[in-house]
């Protein structure tokens, strides 16, 4: 059964700070590996996909990278700003390429970023 | 192009009533998965359903269920409701056709429930 754990489950940090967020799974043979993120009472907003032969993926000041051998990926936030600030959540779909389910994902706990000025 | 759309945003019910929520996926997308959200489990998987058939269940009594129209759209209904059943529900499609699909999922703002 897969396992996806995030680290830290909380971040303080000031404005301008670049910062990284950590993603481990127990089962390497994924299919991609999606982050998100959560502002509070709302949905999830999708930041990055990295598909499983990809190592990164680049969206304006976010960097994800995946190293599918040591099962971890993480999220690099460049200059973080106020607005920032949200719950990050990385999920993987159930299943390997030969068959997955890709409406099933099994999430982290998510890590707390606050961004203060 | 108008994202995923859930209805009600926020309801309020008292235990044993039942309840229906509504999920409209984006235009074109025909797969649209189900997650409930509680500070304790976090994100947890109810269902999956794909033209019209459902193509994964979570571990989730029979209570919670599910269906989807020729439309794509997608009902789930929770009946008898417990206090436990309080969170947010979160819908969330993809398109999925062969030889085109990336896996990537994209959320509805979810519907609150609150049991009481």
């Amino acid at each position: 059964k897969q396992e996806v754990t995030q680290i830290p489950a909380a971040l303080s940090v000031p404005e301008g700070e670049n910062l990284v967020l950590n993603c481990s799974f127990t089962d390497s043979a994924i299919y991609n590996l999606q982050w998100f993120r959560q502002d509070p009472g709302k949905g999830l907003t999708s930041l990055l996909l990295i598909q499983s032969s990809q190592r990164e993926q680049t969206s304006g000041r976010l960097n994800a990278s995946l190293d599918k051998s040591s099962g971890r990926s993480t999220l690099y936030i460049a200059a973080s700003q106020p607005g920032d600030s949200a719950t990050y959540l990385c999920a993987v779909p159930e299943g390997s390429a030969g068959g997955t389910s890709y409406g099933k994902l099994t999430f982290g706990q998510g890590t707390i970023l606050t961004v203060h000025p | 192009k108008a994202g995923v759309t859930q209805t009600p945003r926020y309801l309020i019910k008292t235990r044993g009533q039942q309840v229906t929520l509504s999920c409209s996926p984006i235009s074109g997308h025909r797969s649209v998965s189900w997650y409930q959200q509680t500070p304790g489990q976090g994100l947890q998987f109810l269902f999956e359903y794909f033209s019209e058939t459902q193509r994964n269940k979570g571990n989730f009594p029979g209570r919670f269920s599910g269906r989807q129209f020729s439309n794509s759209r997608s009902e789930m209904n929770v009946s008898t409701l417990e206090l436990g059943d309080s969170a947010l529900y979160l819908c969330a499609s993809s398109f999925q056709a062969s030889g085109r699909r990336t896996g990537e999922l994209f959320f509805g703002e979810g519907s609150r429930l609150t049991v009481l």
